[in-house]
């Protein structure tokens, strides 16, 4: 079954940054985008952006402009999100999630996000 | 960006009840809206897309509807397993944007 499976729980200080992984598996990881959810404790949630995987193309949340990256590998169906100069209100379970939207065509518009990792809690504390 | 309010925040029900959740958009979005379930500890799960197409494998308790900017969830016979939040999120136009949530609790 088409599966997002997350890695464990970060710990960061303030100003570092962290790396954050999601491995594909049950489809072909380049045939559909991915996205970057996150959720701050208690809180609701936040879309942060999407990557193409079949060319790599992203998009970020305006928010979040100059201090992320997604990135992929597609040997290992992975993709990845990089956050720089964490502060405290980073303190987040990140999730990735697919897009139903075939990753042939420029997306435009986010469809749905189905299914979601299982989120990775990234602590922002000195 | 598109704001989108969840009505009520929350709301306490009984196992057998009809509940309905609101959600609304500060703008015209036609039918692009969806709606997750998330339980304490898990990742949201899609439960209706398009306003009203049940995701594959939702129990058909759940029905959604709405157009333009008002939109509901209806669980027509509340289970205990429905106890969760749930969130609409808008998907005509970036940044996809999320509601606040209503959380169900048993009464």
């Amino acid at each position: 079954q088409v599966q997002l499976v997350q890695s464990g729980a970060e710990v960061k200080e303030p100003g570092a940054s962290v790396k954050v992984p999601c491995k594909a598996s049950g489809y072909t990881f380049t045939d559909y985008y991915l996205h970057w959810i996150r959720q701050a404790p208690g809180e609701g949630l936040e879309w942060v952006g999407w990557i193409n995987p079949k060319n790599g193309g992203t998009n970020y949340a305006q928010n979040f402009q100059g201090r992320v990256s997604m990135t992929r590998d597609t040997s290992s169906s992975t993709a990845y999100l990089e956050l720089s100069g964490l502060r405290s209100d980073d303190t987040a379970i990140y999730y990735c999630a697919r897009d139903s939207f075939k990753a042939a065509v420029t997306l435009i518009v986010p469809e749905r996000f189905d299914p979601w990792g299982q989120g990775t809690l990234v602590t922002v504390s000195s | 960006d598109i704001q989108m309010a969840q009505s009520p925040s929350s709301l306490s029900a009984s196992v057998g009840d009809r509940v309905t959740i609101t959600c609304r958009a500060s703008q015209n979005i036609r039918t692009y809206l969806n709606w997750y379930q998330q339980k304490p500890g898990k990742a949201p799960k899609l439960l209706v897309y398009a306003a009203s197409t049940l995701q594959s494998g939702v129990p058909s308790g759940f029905s959604g509807g709405g157009s333009g900017t008002d939109f509901t969830l209806t669980i027509r016979s509340l289970q205990p397993e429905d106890f969760a939040t749930y969130y609409c999120q808008q998907s005509y136009s970036t940044p996809p944007t999320f509601g606040g949530g209503t959380k169900v609790e048993i009464k």
